[in-house]
């Protein structure tokens, strides 16, 4: 079965500071891995996503996230936060072996940023 | 163009009855899915509709809980004699795959 692990359920970043938030899967094949944001009160909103392209994913609103098989991690990093940047970030796995597209979720980290 | 819209945004009910909770996806959307958030369980896979295919109900966490989609669009989320437990943000999503799935602002259900 596949799974996402997302260390640390809050996180607090200075405005401006790097903002670093970790993710693993679980998987003997590299899965479709996922990073989602969800602001207050809305519907999750895709920030990027990894399917088997470029290991280095680029995505919305100058976030970031490296695949890493070796360390079965995908971590999503932004090089300077923003007050905006305040919401929940998931990150989530879909199954490439089976073709099935339902998504599991990690548990979600609450990002905080400090003016 | 208009996102997935789900109805009601809000729904509270008494313990023991049904609900239902809609959803309409993207036009043109094959894929229709719906999860479950919850404090405790967080977000959860419950359904997943995939053009003419049969559903995959594998997320499905009883058999209160059922689904349907009517002409491979709008979708509908019943949950029979419902529970305390029930209660969470139903979260609907639709893609054209292998696209993203968009999702929509949820029904929030509160059974008292």
């Amino acid at each position: 079965a596949q799974s996402v692990t997302q260390l640390g359920s809050h996180v607090s970043v200075s405005e401006g500071a790097l903002v670093l938030l970790r993710c693993n899967y679980s998987s003997s094949v590299p899965p479709y891995l996922f990073w989602y944001v969800q602001y207050p009160n809305q519907g999750l909103q895709l920030l990027l996503k990894y399917t088997s392209a470029a290991t280095l994913v680029k995505g919305i609103n100058g976030f970031e996230a490296e695949f890493k098989k070796s360390e079965t991690s995908f971590h999503l990093t932004k090089p300077s936060a923003h007050m905006s940047d305040a919401a929940e970030y998931f990150c989530a796995v879909s199954d490439r072996r089976t073709g099935a597209n339902n998504l599991f979720f990690g548990t979600g980290t609450r990002l905080t940023v400090i003016p | 163009g208009a996102g997935v819209s789900q109805s009601p945004s809000n729904k509270v009910t008494e313990k023991g009855k049904d609900v239902e909770l809609r959803c309409d996806p993207i036009s043109g959307h094959t894929a229709l899915y719906w999860y479950r958030q919850s404090l405790g369980q967080g977000l959860e896979f419950l359904i997943y509709f995939q053009g003419n295919s049969a559903p995959d109900k594998s997320g499905l966490p009883s058999d209160r809980f059922s689904a349907e989609r009517t002409g491979g669009s709008v979708s509908t989320l019943t949950i029979q004699r419902t529970q305390q437990e029930d209660s969470a943000v139903y979260l609907c999503a639709s893609s054209f795959p292998p696209g993203e799935q968009y999702f929509g602002p949820g029904t929030r259900l509160t059974v008292t």
